[in-house]
């Protein structure tokens, strides 16, 4: 079967630096989502990696090894605008999403 | 886990047409489901709230008419695209409210229906 895991819940202080984690077991792999999600809001965007590597785009970074099945989401100088749901999905070899539970992240001052 | 699925995966259709897209919670009842549009790499646009024996309710800027939706059981939720035309060809995504007791509130996503109108 496909699956995606990710840790159900985190917490960090304001100002440090998390990483989540996702790893996936998918028939077949056409890129690896992230995505924010504050409660009652849709999902915003993060990132799309599709390549093996590390993407940076300011205070996010997300990294995929496709040969692991891995795939971490680093968010530095966490502010407390950053606590929020954070989704991980994989488009398999269809062109379906599969979706992570989603972590939950808690920013403490 | 919660699961959502959604029928179909792959729509194909011609200009003019309607196209019917299922969804539906496979473990649990939800009374609430979300239907979203995502163009590439972007984030979801959420469309429309679907509320199990009520109207959806939908966000500006997405008729009504065109989108309908329909939400006639706990685990189904339907949005029908009326007179399909190129622009509407996107990927659809539904989503399902677990709000099964205590604290649990849950969203769980659905994987999604490409659809393309030629």
């Amino acid at each position: 079967g496909q699956n995606i895991d990710q840790p159900t819940e985190m917490t960090a202080t304001e100002g440090a630096i998390v990483q989540i984690n996702c790893t996936y077991q998918t028939s077949g792999f056409n890129g690896l989502f992230w995505y924010q999600q504050h409660a009652g809001e849709a999902p915003t965007f993060l990132s799309y990696n599709v390549l093996d590597g590390l993407e940076e785009k300011g205070r996010f970074s997300s990294f995929l090894s496709r040969s692991k099945g891995y795939s971490y989401l680093l968010l530095k100088e966490l502010q407390m605008k950053d606590s929020a749901s954070y989704l991980c999905a994989v488009m398999d070899s269809n062109y379906q999403l599969i979706w992570g539970a989603g972590t939950k992240l808690i920013i403490k001052p | 886990g919660a699961v959502v699925s959604q029928h179909p995966s792959w729509v194909i259709c011609k200009s003019g047409t309607s196209v019917k897209i299922e969804c539906r919670s496979l473990d649990f009842q939800a009374t609430t489901m979300f239907w979203y549009r995502q163009f590439p790499k972007q984030s979801l646009m959420l469309m429309a709230t679907s509320n199990e024996g009520s109207k959806a309710t939908y966000e500006q800027g997405v008729e009504k008419d065109k989108f309908l939706i329909n939400h006639a059981s706990l685990t189904l939720s339907t949005l029908t695209v009326t007179s399909a035309h190129p622009e509407d060809s996107s990927f659809y995504i539904c989503s399902a409210r677990d709000q099964g007791g205590g604290e649990t509130d849950t969203q769980y996503f659905g994987p999604g229906t490409r659809l393309t109108v030629l």
